[in-house]
Formats: C-alpha cells, structure tokens, sequence
C-alpha cells in the first residue's frame, strides 16, 4: 500500500510567483485535504477536495487555489507569493465517509519565498 | 474561530520518565485527536476520542476526552528517546470531522 506523497519536496521562489504543488493520495483513498504548517506553528487547513470539487475551505485567501484528478491526486497552487507563505505544505488524504478524523499525512512541501 | 491551546509548548525529560500534556479549548468539541509529528516528516495519528469522559490507550500512551468536551490530555509512561517529537492535539472544525484545526505542539525531547 503506497502512502501520501508530495512533490517537491523543497522549492524555493521570490516573490510575485505563483507555485504548483503536487500530492498522490493513498491507494483507496479519495479525499484530500491541503495544510499550512507555518514554523513552530500546528498545521493550518486551507481546503479539502472529494471527488474533484473543493468541498470545504479555512481562511485562506483566493489566491490559494486546488485541483483533484480522476485519480484522487491533487495540486496545491498559490499566485502571487508573498513572504508569509513560506512554510510547510502538507498533504493528507483519508478514506472518505468514515468520520473518523484521522488524516494520513505526507511528508510535505517546504516553500521558502524571498 | 476554534482554538486549541496546548501546555506546555516544550518539555525535556530523562529517558524512563512519565509526560503529561494538555489541551483545552474555549469551544464544545465532539471528537479529540492527537497526533505526533517527527522531524522531516507528516502528522500521524496516535490516539482518537469520540465520547466525553472517554480514556484511551495505545501501548504507553494514554489519552483523555475531558467531561467538558473542551480539554484532553496525553500521557505518555516511561518514555524512550523514540518518543521525541511534536505532539498536537486537533479537533474538527465546523466544517466537518476530516476538516481538523490543529493546537501549537507540545515539543518533547527525551535524554537518554
């Protein structure tokens, strides 16, 4: 059984930009979700996706936008960075439906924006 | 919005030592979670409450859902070094059981 993974692991960008960020869920898993996790910070939720709608969003403004494909993956974009983006970007997928809150989490995607 | 307040942020133990730590929270929560995260890696889950007043145990590990249902604690018996790491505490928003607001971390490092 594949867990969650991310890509990259760590990208750096300036300013202004706007950066993709690439999650696979785990095998039979359709539901993902998108953390913040701001250094020495709790992850913060940005959106969730279940079968390919966004299905649920924190405070995040729309600048912060997501995709799931047919397959359950998902991208995480953000336009326009700004220097408190830079953080870790977590990924977790779950099963859908089961109402447990349990989260299976990826090793995330660490931003850095100068 | 929710929060979670977790205490202390940091402890430094002896290895063979007892941890406690707590959570509380200003809002009413259904279900409490706790998760730990090591270095360079993703939150994974150690324990799930659902009912108030609920104790809960995996190996050394105990957690509590408060009667309240806005504190929990974690406890963790005779630690060992692999027990470093952070460890959150996390409930569901209103937006549902999977949409989680996470506490700050309580960071636990163990001397051998």
């Amino acid at each position: 059984e594949t867990g969650v993974t991310q890509s990259p692991t760590h990208l750096i960008k300036t300013r202004g930009q706007q950066v993709t960020l690439r999650c696979s869920s785990q095998s039979g898993h359709n539901t993902v979700s998108w953390y913040q996790q701001a250094l020495g910070q709790g992850p913060q939720f940005i959106f969730q996706y279940y079968r390919e709608e966004e299905n649920g969003r924190g405070n995040f403004p729309p600048r912060f936008s997501g995709l799931q494909f047919p397959n359950y993956s998902s991208e995480l974009n953000v336009n326009a960075l700004e220097l408190d983006d830079s953080a870790l970007y977590l990924c977790a997928s779950s099963p859908g439906g089961r109402n447990t809150g349990e989260l299976f989490f990826g090793e995330g995607s660490r931003l850095t924006v100068l | 919005g929710q929060q979670l307040n977790q205490s202390p942020q940091s402890m430094f133990i002896q290895e063979g030592e007892d941890v406690s730590m707590n959570c509380t929270s200003s809002s009413i929560f259904n279900t409490w979670l706790w998760y730990k995260q090591d270095p360079g890696e993703g939150p994974v889950l150690l324990i799930a409450l659902y009912k108030a007043g609920e104790l809960t145990s995996n190996g050394r590990l105990t957690a509590q859902f408060g009667i309240t249902r806005k504190d929990s604690f974690l406890n963790i018996s005779a630690s060992i070094p692999s027990d470093v790491g952070i460890y959150f505490c996390a409930g569901p928003t209103q937006g549902g059981s999977e949409k989680l607001v996470f506490g700050k971390g309580t960071k636990l490092t163990v001397n051998p």
